[in-house]
């Protein structure tokens, strides 16, 4: 069974820099596309970034590009989300989830991990 | 960016009742269009891609239809397990977007 494992959430200050990792298992982890998205507290679900199979390309929302770099370490199975520059609006729950697909072209999600908290506060 | 519009954005209703919820695209997707289920405090889980197709074990009581702009999700009998939010997510292109949300509550 296909199971992704976020950590890396906390109490950052704004300005401040996080990264957060996610552990994969169950599946050929180097053989598909990965993602992020966050929902802030009692909003609904916004797209963060993806990251294709071979982590040759990339994609991110405008409200991230600049700060936040999707990575991938296929000789770990795991994902990273760094990000930098955090504001209080980038305040929310991050889940990791996996794409169906390895080219990164756009496409859905069909396993998600659990979340974790990443809180920016001055 | 494709904006996505979910309507109703909350609904009351009772066990056994059949539901239908809408979501519209902006501009035309094809069939690019994925439906989730969220509880409370839970990751989402995947209900539906390609507007029609039921992820892998997913109950046929959920079944999604429409193509271009105009998709629906039906739940067939509402169950106490069925009562969460529910989201749509187009991915014709990125950004990847999602809708607002429906809120499907007991009576």
């Amino acid at each position: 069974e296909a199971q992704l494992l976020e950590s890396g959430g906390g109490l950052v200050q704004t300005g401040g820099s996080l990264r957060l990792p996610c552990a994969a298992s169950g599946f050929t982890f180097s053989s598909y596309g990965m993602s992020w998205v966050r929902q802030a507290p009692g909003k609904g679900l916004e797209w963060v970034s993806a990251i294709s199979a071979s982590g040759g390309s990339t994609y991110y929302a405008d409200s991230v590009r600049g700060r936040f770099t999707i990575s991938r370490d296929n000789s770990k199975d795991t994902l990273y989300l760094q990000m930098n520059s955090l504001r209080d609006e980038d305040t929310a729950v991050y889940y990791c989830a996996k794409l169906p697909d390895g080219s990164g072209r756009p496409e859905t999600f069909d396993v998600w991990g659990q979340g974790t908290m990443v809180t920016v506060s001055s | 960016d494709i904006q996505m519009t979910q309507s109703p954005s909350s609904l009351s209703a009772s066990v056994g009742d059949r539901v239908t919820i809408t979501c519209r695209a902006s501009q035309g997707i094809s069939n690019y269009l994925a439906w989730f289920q969220q509880k409370p405090g839970k990751a989402p889980k995947s209900l539906i891609y390609a507007a029609s197709s039921l992820q892998s074990g997913v109950p046929s009581k959920f079944s999604g239809s429409g193509s271009g702009t105009d998709f629906t999700l039906t739940i067939s009998s509402l169950q106490p397990e069925d009562f969460a939010t529910y989201y749509c997510q187009q991915y014709n292109t990125y950004p990847l977007t999602f809708g607002g949300g429906t809120k499907v509550e007991i009576k």
